[in-house]
């Protein structure tokens, strides 16, 4: 089965604080995806990469940056953390484009 | 950027009875994807569909895709208490982007006993 796993469940960060947010997956997918999920908002796309070192803005990229330095893993960063980025962030994988997309289990983020 | 439009945002039912969600898109889509979240958790995919007009079905679900490709609805009959949770379309960027994914946002269903 795909394994895609997310480094915290639950975090809670300061106002300003960099924050780093970790996506691993164990099956050579080519993409991997940034989401946020807000009540009423669904699934918006942060930020997606389709191979090592490469990636396109989503929808919503402004406050955030990512990197994929290794293909298994996916970093998403909040260069200076606010209280509207409290939010749900959600990691996804696919092999190819066009194919199906794996989650990993969320991680809840509050910015106090 | 593409966008998605889903429909309704809640349904509520009662056991037995059928529901539908819809998604629309002003553009032409290559194929489109759909996946269930149960509460507390993390989307899983259902379902791709690919050509006009196709129609799938996996059990008590029906998958449509529209003709010219715009919009697509999953139908659920006769619901159960556990086909609660959130219903997501997601379309897949044509051209030359290298693989966005773009969501709906989605329908949650709640089924009462």
């Amino acid at each position: 089965d795909v394994k895609v796993t997310q480094s915290s469940r639950y975090l809670v960060k300061r106002t300003g604080e960099k924050v780093f947010l970790e996506c691993v997956q164990d099956m050579d997918h080519e993409n991997m995806f940034w989401y946020r999920q807000d009540p009423g908002l669904g699934l918006r796309l942060i930020y997606f990469s389709y191979d090592v070192k490469m990636k396109e803005k989503g929808d919503i990229p402004e406050g955030y940056s990512v990197s994929r330095e290794k293909k298994e893993r996916f970093s998403l960063i909040l260069e200076s953390a606010s209280t509207n980025q409290t939010s749900m962030y959600l990691c996804a994988s696919r092999l190819l484009r066009n194919t199906e997309a794996f989650f990993g289990q969320g991680t809840r983020l509050t910015v106090v | 950027g593409q966008q998605v439009m889903q429909i309704p945002q809640y349904q509520h039912v009662q056991e037995g009875e059928d529901f539908t969600t819809y998604c629309n898109s002003s553009t032409t889509l290559s194929n489109i994807q759909w996946y269930k979240q149960r509460p507390g958790g993390h989307p899983v995919f259902l379902i791709q569909l690919v050509k006009s007009g196709e129609v799938k079905k996996q059990k008590r679900l029906t998958f449509q895709f529209g003709e010219a490709k715009k919009n697509s609805s999953l139908h659920i009959t006769a619901t159960q208490t556990t086909d609660v949770g959130t219903y997501f379309c997601a379309a897949n960027a044509g051209g030359t982007s290298y693989g966005k994914l773009t969501f709906g946002q989605g329908t949650i269903l709640t089924v009462h006993p």
